[in-house]
């Protein structure tokens, strides 16, 4: 069964420094999306990216934040300037289409900022 | 707002003892709702979802859940829990026509004992 796969699986990197998580979410979907969970707490959406660009952000997605697909397949999620209260997991998720069918995730990135 | 609720935070079971985990949600439209399992060190996994039709939703691994719109809940239930069961289950809410980003709730930690 295809599978959208993220890299790195856990990452710890210092305050103020930048991150890149990477995603190759399944081949044939069109819509992508992150996620973040902070320890204890809910599943929450960051962006979703269609079509090269943005479709839809949440108040999370600050200027901090920024998504792109350089090439086809990667999706990143790029975090400048990280901030302790970034630590969580991060999930990638791909679709098909924007409705009517599942949104697979990937394992997720743990990301812990020192 | 569009929300969604868990009522339990951590359920603890027997084995071969029912289960049934309660998620209600907000939102005036009409929405699709999933049920999502993550088992340890392993990412979110679609149980079961509900589109349209036939209220009763069935999902892999025994699973069903039952979307009752009246009271805007989507409860899952498993009549008899293996220890394999333990894991954490997320009830998700996606609003129709509204991109494909998914409200989850803060999820339901269940352990089975043997």
């Amino acid at each position: 069964e295809p599978e959208v796969t993220q890299t790195p699986s856990h990452q710890v990197t210092q305050m103020g420094q930048e991150v890149i998580l990477r995603c190759v979410p399944i081949s044939n979907h069109l819509y992508f999306y992150w996620y973040r969970q902070i320890l204890g707490q809910k599943v929450e959406f960051l962006v979703s990216f269609y079509n090269n660009e943005i479709s839809e952000k949440s108040e999370i997605f600050d200027d901090q934040f920024s998504v792109e697909r350089p090439d086809g397949s990667n999706f990143t999620l790029k975090i400048r300037s990280t901030k302790l209260e970034d630590s969580a997991m991060y999930f990638c998720a791909s679709s098909p289409t924007s409705s009517g069918n599942t949104i697979y995730f990937g394992e997720g990135s743990w990301l812990t900022v020192v | 707002a569009q929300s969604v609720s868990q009522h339990n935070h951590h359920v603890i079971l027997s084995e071969a003892a029912s289960l049934e985990l309660g998620c209600n949600y907000s939102y005036g439209g009409t929405v699709n709702l999933f049920w999502y399992v993550q088992y340890p060190g392993q990412h979110l996994q679609l149980l079961l979802k509900y589109f349209s039709g036939d209220p009763l939703v069935k999902g892999i691994k025994g699973f069903e859940a039952e979307f009752i719109k009246s009271k805007f809940s989507f409860n899952l239930r498993k009549p008899s829990v293996q220890w394999s069961d333990t894991a954490e289950y997320f009830c998700a809410l996606r609003p129709h026509n509204q991109g494909g980003k998914l409200i989850f709730g803060q999820g339901t930690e269940l352990s089975v004992k043997p």
